[in-house]
């Protein structure tokens, strides 16, 4: 399957200071990418999608100025979370999908794990 | 919210079949049943994906009924390795279609 790399893997950051997480789609062209996060032993819980150039649509209950995502070309995406508290801390895991098919499976990152202390 | 049920956990020996179950009676005539799994700590890996017919490759088998409201993702010699958390998965069409995870089924693969 094709290839989405995630970075940093593992990050932890002081409360109050901000942290980005990139996504790159390596072998093919991410039109829409998905930010999820997980707590433990819990699944994955969609924050957003973004299209290439437009504007993420966040999932209710998500709030936008907290979750900066940039989706700027059609490799890269990335996730900002600002003024980082502990409750923040979780596992953050982005998802890119290529083409206009109408069946065009997503691929996963292998995930950040966010601490914050 | 999940359109799909399935059994909190399952267990299978190593080497034989496992046949993984999830209902989605919901289901409308142009969404997909996509199947992914999700080893402890890692992002979610794609298994294989079925709109009406059957489909297979070289990691699974997927069934789903005439009536698509149930399908079963088969793993012919499961391994050790096979271990994880499954998530059965109805998704519509179009690029922007989100993928909305329920919770997910524990197979372990016991030796």
């Amino acid at each position: 399957g094709a290839v989405v790399s995630q970075h940093p893997s593992r990050v932890i950051c002081k409360s109050g200071t901000s942290v980005k997480i990139e996504c790159r789609s390596l072998d093919f062209q991410a039109t829409t990418m998905f930010w999820y996060r997980q707590f433990p032993k819990k699944s994955l819980m969609l924050m957003a999608t973004s299209n290439e150039g437009s504007k993420a649509t966040y999932e209710q209950g998500v709030e936008k100025d907290k979750f900066l995502i940039n989706h700027a070309s059609l490799t890269l995406s990335t996730l900002t979370v600002t003024s980082a508290h502990p409750e923040d801390s979780s596992f953050y895991i982005c998802s890119a999908r290529g083409g206009f098919g109408r069946n065009t499976e997503a691929f996963f990152g292998q995930g950040t794990r966010l601490t914050v202390v | 919210d999940a359109k799909t049920t399935q059994p909190p956990s399952m267990d299978c020996a190593e080497g034989r079949a496992a046949n993984l179950p999830c209902n989605h009676s919901t289901i409308s005539g142009n969404e997909y049943v996509y199947w992914y799994r999700q080893i402890h700590s890692q992002g979610p890996q794609y298994i294989i994906h079925g709109l009406k017919n059957n489909e297979t490759n070289e990691m699974a088998s997927l069934i789903i009924t005439e009536d698509r409201k149930s399908s079963t993702l088969i793993l012919p010699h499961a391994t050790l390795r096979d271990t994880a958390v499954y998530y059965c998965i109805v998704r519509g069409q179009g690029g922007s279609e989100k993928l909305v995870f329920g919770k997910g089924m524990k197979l372990t693969v016991n030796p």
